[in-house]
């Protein structure tokens, strides 16, 4: 059984302040997708990094997946009340025959005080 | 920018009772999935589908639950006898590769 554990679970910082949220496993993922969710509503999809080492921007935000794709990082830089909410990773497993299956880390809620 | 849809927005069922949630996949995607997620917990993975069949399920995918594409457009998630544990948010996705996955607003299904 594929495990995604993120760190921090919650994150209160101020308008301004820089923040990385972190997402670790044991296991290798083909693939790893960062996604946004608000209260009631599916998640959203920010960005999806497939090689190890890879580094994607969006803008304040900064993704990296690990060499050895086991784990992942999202950092915002500046953050603005507008970034609060519940952070998501998910891998899709390396290998075998698993077709997309995704397993999510249990995620991370940013709270950005103005 | 087209999206994943799905309906209704909320049902509410008595246990017991059979529930079609349904979803519309973006037109050129190939790759069709079915999520829940428990009040409070994470998103877990139900089934895959593809080429009109089955690629993976879980181990929740069980016998009480079947998928189906009736139309070429819609791709339905049928719970044939609904139990208490089944309350969640039904998450569709679809994506055109298997590693990036789309996912619609989702069903909140509330078993009483």
């Amino acid at each position: 059984t594929q495990l995604l554990e993120q760190s921090p679970q919650f994150l209160s910082i101020q308008e301004g302040e820089n923040l990385t949220v972190y997402c670790n496993s044991s296991s290798v993922f083909s693939s790893l997708q960062w996604y946004r969710q608000e209260p009631g509503e599916g998640p959203v999809l920010l960005v999806t990094v497939v090689t190890g080492g890879e580094v994607k921007k969006l803008k304040r935000l900064t993704f990296q997946f690990g060499d050895a794709r086991k784990d992942s990082s999202l950092h915002i830089t500046a953050a603005q009340p507008g970034d609060t909410g519940l952070y998501l990773c998910a891998g899709a497993p390396a290998g075998g025959t698993s077709y997309g299956k995704l397993t999510f880390g249990q995620g991370t809620i940013l709270t950005v005080h103005p | 920018e087209p999206e994943v849809t799905q309906t209704p927005s909320h049902q509410v069922t008595q246990m017991g009772q059979e529930v079609i949630l349904r979803c519309v996949p973006i037109s050129n995607h190939l790759y069709f999935y079915w999520y829940r997620q428990i009040l409070g917990q994470k998103v877990e993975f139900l089934v895959s589908f593809y080429n009109n069949e089955i690629s993976e399920k879980s181990e929740i995918f069980d016998d009480q639950f079947s998928v189906e594409r009736p139309d070429g457009s819609n791709f339905t998630l049928k719970i044939r006898s609904t139990k208490l544990e089944d309350s969640a948010m039904y998450f569709c996705a679809s994506g055109r590769a298997e590693e990036t996955q789309y996912f619609g607003p989702g069903t909140r299904l509330l078993v009483l």
